[in-house]
C-alpha cells in the first residue's frame, strides 16, 4: 500500500517556468522526503523535511509541509530540460520506525 | 565513497525458474530496504532490515520470495519460482538510521518470459 499520493500525476511545462508538485498522506509522520528518478535509474534523494519544520530550501527546490492538512509541496523554480524526471514523495511514520513509504509520483516534462 | 551497489542490472528468465538479486549497501548503514517498482508507479516496500533483523516483511510474498542479510551487511532477494507478474524493477536502498534519507542502488530490471 502507498501512503502518499502525488498530484498531478503528470506535468508538462516550458523551460524557465516553475513546477509545483503536491503530496498528501494519511498517517502522522516523523519526516517527509522527496526523491527524483530519471528514466531507468535509481531514486536520488532531494530533500528531507521533519514534522516540526514548515519549509526547506535547497538550490532551486523549495519544500513545504503542512502537518495539519497532511500535505507537502515541492516547487522547482526556473525549471530546466534536465529537470525532466519522475518525482516521488515518501513518508517515515511515527509508529513504524524507519519504514519509508512512497507515493505514486509525478512525471515532470520540461520542454526546451 | 561507493553508493549502494546492486547486481545484476538486468535479468531475463523463463517463468518457473529461480532468480536472485544481490545488494551491497553503503558501509555503516544499518537499515536496508528492498522495493519493487512497476512501470509508471512508485516503489513498494518488500522488506526492511535493521542490521540483520527483518522488521518489515508483511508485503513480501513469502510463498515464493525470500530474503536474507548475512552479518547485517550484504543482502540477497530470491524468487523461486518466478511468475510472469514478477517482471519489475527491484530496488535496494540503505540508510544510516532513524529520520535519515535513503540511498538507492540502480536497481535490477527483471523480465520473466
Amino acid at each position: 500500500s502507498q501512503q502518499g499520493e502525488e498530484d498531478p500525476q503528470a506535468l508538462s511545462i516550458q523551460e524557465g517556468e516553475n513546477a509545483t508538485m503536491n503530496c498528501s498522506y494519511k498517517t502522522s509522520i516523523n519526516n517527509l522526503q522527496w526523491y527524483r528518478q530519471n528514466s531507468g535509474r535509481g531514486l536520488v534523494h532531494l530533500i528531507l523535511i521533519r514534522s516540526n519544520e514548515r519549509e526547506k530550501h535547497s538550490g532551486r527546490l523549495r519544500v513545504t509541509l503542512d502537518t495539519s492538512k497532511k500535505s507537502s509541496s515541492l516547487l522547482i523554480t526556473a525549471s530546466r530540460a534536465a529537470d525532466t524526471a519522475s518525482y516521488f514523495c515518501a513518508t517515515m511514520n511515527n509508529n513504524a520506525g524507519n519504514m519509508l513509504t512512497f507515493g505514486g509520483g509525478t512525471r515532470l516534462m520540461v520542454k526546451p | 565513497e561507493a553508493g549502494v551497489v546492486q547486481s545484476p542490472r538486468y535479468k531475463i528468465i523463463e517463468k518457473k525458474q529461480p532468480v536472485a538479486f544481490w545488494c551491497n549497501p553503503i558501509s555503516g548503514h544499518n537499515t536496508l530496504y528492498w522495493y519493487l517498482q512497476n512501470l509508471g508507479q512508485g516503489p513498494e516496500l518488500l522488506i526492511r532490515y535493521e542490521n540483520e533483523e527483518a522488521v518489515d516483511d508483511s508485503q513480501l510474498p513469502k510463498d515464493r520470495f525470500s530474503a536474507e542479510r548475512l552479518k547485517g551487511v550484504d543482502s540477497t532477494l530470491k524468487i523461486q519460482p518466478a511468475e510472469l507478474g514478477d517482471s519489475a524493477v527491484y530496488l535496494c536502498a540503505s540508510s544510516l538510521g532513524k529520520n535519515t534519507e535513503a540511498f538507492f542502488g540502480q536497481g535490477t530490471r527483471l523480465t520473466v518470459v
